[in-house]
């Protein structure tokens, strides 16, 4: 089963627009950390956003907020004023925490990534 | 400065024949990961490590094989048995708990 699904292959936005990309989750466990991470033409991967599931108020880092809605099992990321720059792969990822033999495990899963372009 | 290197940059292999990716990592980060993407799509896990001489198979591990001797490398091989090979190779790593990953820069690998 899909658990981060990221339903726009591509987005279109002028230039010092507002646009919002989406991401849906599923998982059964109370405890996960929800990312988004920005991929270039260069194939670098640059985290931007960061949510925890038991975060009351929903993340901002400059330019960049995370609209997270729990009982939906959303985290759309909005990014404010586009520039020309913010043109790559936006990629939406979970993180769930397990325990297994006395050692905390982690496993980051991504979803499938939508290709931003901004215009001029 | 403290980073993630993958070296090398650009990597081509004839079929049939097993290579070694190389991972290291200053950031003194318990976990290291490798992930695989390919074109126009996500990553995929391939192999987790939390600790030295401990890894996790991930999603993707059938063909490929890792260890991980010491706390800053996490080298990984891509045997013969990896049927599709040729792909982009994502090394990354973290502290335990809500932290991000932090990624190095790549390797793309090609066999022909």
């Amino acid at each position: 089963a899909q658990k981060i699904t990221q339903t726009q292959p591509g987005m279109f936005v002028q230039e010092k627009e507002a646009v919002t990309l989406d991401c849906t989750y599923d998982t059964s466990d109370p405890s996960y950390g929800l990312f988004w991470y920005k991929q270039p033409s260069s194939g670098e991967m640059i985290f931007l956003i960061y949510q925890g599931s038991y975060d009351q108020q929903n993340a901002t880092e400059g330019r960049y907020s995370l609209n997270f809605q729990k009982a939906r099992k959303s985290a759309n990321l909005v990014i404010s004023a586009s520039q020309l720059g913010d043109s790559a792969m936006y990629f939406c990822a979970m993180r769930e925490v397990y325990n297994a033999g006395g050692t905390s495990y982690g496993k980051l899963t991504f979803g499938q990534g939508t290709i931003l372009t901004v215009h001029p | 400065d403290g980073g993630i290197t993958q070296s090398p940059k650009y990597l081509f292999r004839k079929e049939g024949q097993n290579v070694t990716l190389s991972c290291e990592q200053n950031l003194n980060h318990d976990a290291m990961y490798w992930y695989r993407q390919d074109p126009g799509q996500g990553l995929r896990l391939i192999y987790y490590s939390q600790i030295v001489n401990d890894f996790q198979k991930g999603d993707i591990a059938e063909g490929y094989s890792v260890s991980r001797e010491k706390k800053e490398s996490f080298p990984l091989t891509v045997t013969s048995a990896q049927k599709n090979p040729t792909a982009f190779y994502l090394c990354a790593s973290t502290y335990r708990g809500d932290s991000p990953l932090h990624f190095g820069n790549g390797t793309r690998l090609t066999v022909t």
